[in-house]
């Protein structure tokens, strides 16, 4: 079956402009992650929606970044006014969400992001 | 102090050896623990899920966790070229769905 499919692959954009990024998750997965991995660095978690609750969106480093997920599928991960800094990869990943056993998280490959 | 630690290597073996990747964390009240590994611009893969202390295996692959140290390791038989990638360790509270990982260690099998 599909994996997770994230879009754009790859994103060249000047500081300043807003971006987008897009995962499209394994279908009947209900809990969704967006990590940011710097070059050479871990996962740096950003947030997490699971069904219907109110997304933990703790890991958001700043009031320029926000996500949303609509239906309970698609997510968007909106950057605006971005920075050199935020120059990394994007991974989104999806889970079954249920008890133990079933947060297997699955990844997609991610958007790498540059800012000029 | 990060959350979780990892040495990064890289670290470079010829193929047969045994591997040996290792974590410390911090938190005490982590209770699950993984193992992803990641082939050069992939999204991380699971390779061994354990949520308790002591070892479990999983063909070529032993992960081990020792809660008393905060220390885990994932050990890797008979290594073969394939498994170089860069491996990242992941853990998480027993309640809560926010997962912290390693920064990741880049291991090279050398044919």
């Amino acid at each position: 079956g599909a994996g997770v499919s994230q879009s754009p692959s790859n994103k060249v954009t000047e500081k300043g402009k807003d971006v987008e990024l897009r995962c499209d998750p394994i279908s009947g997965h209900t809990a969704l992650y967006w990590y940011r991995q710097r070059l050479g660095q871990g996962l740096e978690f950003l947030i997490y929606f699971q069904g219907n609750s109110a997304p933990d969106k703790s890991g958001l480093p700043s009031d320029r970044f926000s996500a949303e997920r609509t239906g309970g599928s698609v997510s968007t991960l909106t950057i605006q006014r971005t920075q050199q800094e935020d120059s990394a990869v994007y991974l989104c990943a999806s889970s079954l969400g249920g008890g133990v056993g079933q947060e297997t998280q699955y990844f997609g490959p991610g958007t790498r992001l540059l800012v000029l | 102090q990060k959350e979780v630690e990892q040495d990064p290597g890289p670290l470079s073996v010829p193929e047969g050896a045994i591997v040996s990747l290792n974590c410390t964390y911090s938190n005490s009240a982590f209770q699950y623990f993984m193992w992803y590994r990641q082939y050069s611009r992939k999204g991380p893969e699971l390779l061994m899920y354990t949520y308790s202390s002591g070892n479990k295996e999983d063909g070529r692959f032993t992960a081990q966790v020792d809660k008393s140290s905060k220390y885990i390791s994932l050990f890797i038989r008979d290594s073969q070229p394939s498994d170089s990638a860069t491996y990242l360790c992941a853990m998480r509270e027993y309640n809560f769905n926010k997962f912290y990982f390693g920064s990741g260690t880049k291991l090279n099998v050398k044919p």
